[in-house]
């Protein structure tokens, strides 16, 4: 079946510029992560949805870092005034519930700053 | 220092070679130990999970979890060019949010030579 999608692929923003960037999950997957990954490193954790409810925003770097999830499948997370030190790859990952450790992720969206 | 440590390489080996990819960690709460492939602009991979101290073996991929000694491995037997990538280790424990949270390292960069 279809798995994790994330749109847009790649997306430059001036900055100053507010980003939006979405992750479809893999259908019937309650959790929702997403991760930022910088270049040469691992992916770190953002923020963790189960269905409709964010449960765990520690990772989110500042204040200018928000993401939604209001029906429980499609995500968004947006990025107000975007700094170049937000320049990354956004990567999405879905999984079966709460008490599952499978995250199963989507390709990412790179975004660059100038 | 980081909570998962990795040795981003690169690494370069022939193909045929056994190759070993390792990671310790610090946080000994750690329950849940991935290794992840990750091919150069897509989303990570799940290869392979461990729960417990000792060996898993999936076709030519072999995982090793030391928890006495806070060490992971993954061997790969019959190394083949389609193998090259970044391999991830990651790490999760269940969170008091109610959900596996990954920690990963930095990657290893793995090529394999015809």
């Amino acid at each position: 079946g279809a798995g994790v999608s994330q749109s847009p692929r790649y997306k430059v923003a001036k900055r100053g510029q507010d980003v939006a960037l979405r992750c479809d999950p893999i259908s019937g997957h309650v959790s929702l992560f997403w991760y930022q990954q910088a270049l040469g490193q691992g992916p770190e954790f953002l923020t963790y949805f189960q269905n409709e409810a964010q449960l765990d925003k520690s990772g989110l770097p500042s204040d200018r870092f928000f993401a939604e999830r209001p029906e429980g499948s499609v995500s968004t997370l947006k990025i107000q005034r975007t700094q170049q030190e937000d320049s990354a790859v956004y990567l999405c990952a879905s999984g079966g519930g709460g008490s599952s450790y499978e995250q199963y992720f989507g390709p990412g969206t790179r975004l660059t700053v100038t | 220092q980081k909570e998962v440590e990795q040795d981003p390489g690169p690494l370069s080996v022939p193909e045929g070679a056994i190759v070993s990819l390792n990671c310790t960690y610090s946080n000994s709460a750690f329950q849940y130990f991935m290794w992840y492939r990750q091919y150069s602009r897509k989303g990570p991979e799940l290869l392979m999970y461990t729960y417990s101290s000792g060996n898993k073996e999936d076709g030519r991929f072999t995982a090793q979890v030391d928890k006495s000694s806070k060490y992971i491995s993954l061997f790969i037997r019959d190394s083949q060019p389609s193998d090259s990538a970044t391999y991830l280790c990651a790490m999760s424990v269940f969170s008091g949010a109610g959900s596996y949270q990954l920690t990963f390292g930095k990657g290893t960069k793995l090529s394999v030579i015809p």
